[in-house]
C-alpha cells in the first residue's frame, strides 16, 4: 500500500528557533499533500493544502509567514515552523492524496515541543 | 460547508462487547466517507471507507454502511478486543484532491 513518511518523528526546540518537518510519499507521486495539526485529545485541523510547483493554500487563521510550506517535488513537502513559540507545540500530521482513489494516506506525525 | 458529527466519548466497553460509534455528516455533494483509527502515540490509519450510497466498508471486523437517507456512517463491531482501544475518527471528503473533514474523534477503551 501507499506509504507516507515524516521526519523527524519528534523534535524539541527552543522558543524563537525554526523547525523543518518533512513529509514524503515513498512509493507514489502526490501532486497534493495536506498538513494537519492535532492538539492533545482533539481532532485534526487542516492547516494548508500543498500543491507541487505552486504556493500552498492556507486555511483561515493559519499564518502563512509562520508556517512555511514548500512542495518541492512530487514526493516531498516540507513544513517549517518559524520563530517557534510554546503555543506551537502540537502534533503535526501530513497526508498525501492518491490520485487513483478518494483516500488519503497519512504520515505517522511529528510531535513538536517548544520550550 | 461540509461537516462531520460523531458521538462524544470516551466509550468504555468490556472485551467481546458490541461496539457502535455514531457518525452523521452534512455535505453539499456526494462525498466519500471514511473511518480512521489512531492508536496511542501514532498517526492515523485508514480503517475503512465507502464511496457511494449503500456501500459497506469493512475491515478487521469493523463495518460501516453509507446511508444517504439518514446521512450516517455508523461504525460497528460485533466483538471488541483490548487491542481495539484507540481513537476513532469519522471523516468525509469531496471527490478530487480535497482535504478530509474530520469529526472530533471518539476514544474507545476496551477492558479485559
Amino acid at each position: 500500500g501507499a506509504v507516507v513518511s515524516q521526519h523527524p518523528s519528534w523534535v524539541i526546540c527552543k522558543s524563537g528557533t525554526s523547525v523543518k518537518i518533512e513529509c514524503r510519499s515513498l512509493d507514489f507521486q502526490a501532486t497534493t499533500m495536506f498538513w494537519y495539526r492535532q492538539f492533545p485529545k482533539q481532532s485534526l485541523m487542516l492547516m494548508a493544502t500543498s500543491n507541487e510547483g505552486s504556493k500552498a493554500t492556507y486555511e483561515q487563521g493559519v499564518e502563512k509567514d509562520k508556517f512555511l510550506i514548500n512542495h518541492a517535488s512530487l514526493t516531498l513537502s516540507t513544513l517549517t515552523v518559524t520563530s517557534a513559540h510554546p503555543e506551537d507545540s502540537s502534533f503535526y500530521i501530513c497526508s498525501a492524496h492518491l490520485l487513483q482513489g478518494y483516500e488519503q494516506y497519512f504520515g505517522p506525525g511529528t510531535r513538536l515541543t517548544v520550550t | 460547508g461540509n461537516s462531520v458529527t460523531q458521538m462524544e466519548g470516551p466509550v468504555t466497553l468490556s472485551e467481546e462487547a458490541f461496539l457502535t460509534i455514531n457518525c452523521t455528516y452534512t455535505a453539499t455533494g456526494y462525498p466519500s466517507l471514511f473511518w480512521y483509527v489512531q492508536y496511542p502515540g501514532e498517526g492515523l490509519q485508514l480503517l475503512l471507507k465507502a464511496t457511494k450510497a449503500d456501500d459497506k466498508g469493512s475491515n478487521k471486523g469493523f463495518e460501516a454502511t453509507y446511508r444517504k437517507e439518514t446521512t450516517s456512517f455508523h461504525l460497528e463491531k460485533g466483538s471488541v478486543q483490548v487491542s481495539d482501544s484507540a481513537v476513532y475518527f469519522c471523516a468525509l471528503s469531496d471527490p478530487g484532491n480535497t482535504p478530509l473533514v474530520f469529526g472530533k474523534g471518539t476514544r474507545l477503551s476496551v477492558i479485559a
